[in-house]
């Protein structure tokens, strides 16, 4: 499967602890992105990669979270200390655009999404 | 700040019967215009998009989807929905041009559910 994969699909924690979600997007795309769902919702917009820099964080995205794609491939996102609250399902994306660039075309900016991790914080 | 709205929450529909589901959004820029659908226990899909040109955009299938810029709405249809329709739908918006860059703002999403 040369989609966007996330891993793992489902994690079960306990209030307080720390977790990692990790995602591969589609070999050459340079644009990642990470969004959180909760029931009833549509994807909710948390941060951007472009290569390895982090361009931009919804303000969604609270001191406990980071992420990170150090080598403009796979990406991470920590949670620290979780909260009931946090629990959603988290879903990546990935897309190609030009370097440089935060321009849109027709080819660009069609996000591939993965399958999510589920998150549940007890 | 951009907002999407989908005013059907649930729709239960028969085979053969004709879908539209409403999208509006909120901003007065240039946007591009997409429509995700999300089958049981499968992941986001692109249906299809609009980003210029023909308003009347055509997608995956049999959905067709009408950018009406007037009235800030991006609605989609299919003259015959089949059981495999079944499926929750996404509307999405994104600017690039507003300070919005790349990122897709959703809508709270539409439950289709078509009966046999």
């Amino acid at each position: 499967d040369t989609g966007v994969s996330q891993d793992p699909r489902h994690k079960i924690t306990k209030r307080g602890q720390n977790v990692t979600f990790r995602c591969d997007p589609i070999s050459e795309h340079n644009r990642l992105y990470w969004y959180r769902q909760t029931l009833g919702q549509g994807p909710e917009f948390l941060t951007y990669f472009q290569n390895e820099a982090q361009l931009e964080k919804s303000r969604l995205l609270s001191d406990r979270f980071s992420a990170e794609r150090p080598k403009g491939s796979f990406s991470t996102l920590e949670i620290q200390r979780t909260e009931q609250g946090d629990s959603a399902m988290y879903l990546c994306a990935s897309s190609f655009g030009p370097y440089g660039s935060h321009e849109l075309t027709d080819s660009y900016n069609e996000q591939f999404f993965g399958p999510g991790t589920r998150l549940t914080v007890l | 700040a951009q907002s999407v709205s989908q005013h059907n929450h649930h729709v239960i529909l028969s085979e053969a019967a004709s879908l539209e589901l409403g999208c509006n959004y909120s901003y007065g820029g240039t946007v591009n215009l997409f429509w995700y659908v999300q089958y049981p226990g499968q992941h986001l899909q692109l249906l299809l998009k609009y980003f210029s040109g023909d308003p009347l955009v055509k997608g995956i299938k049999g959905f067709e989807a009408e950018f009406i810029k007037s009235k800030f709405s991006f609605n989609l249809r299919k003259p015959s929905v089949q059981w495999s329709d079944t499926a929750e739908y996404f509307c999405a918006v994104n600017a690039p041009y507003g300070g919005a860059t790349n990122k897709l703002i959703f809508g709270t999403g539409t439950l289709l559910a078509v009966q046999p």
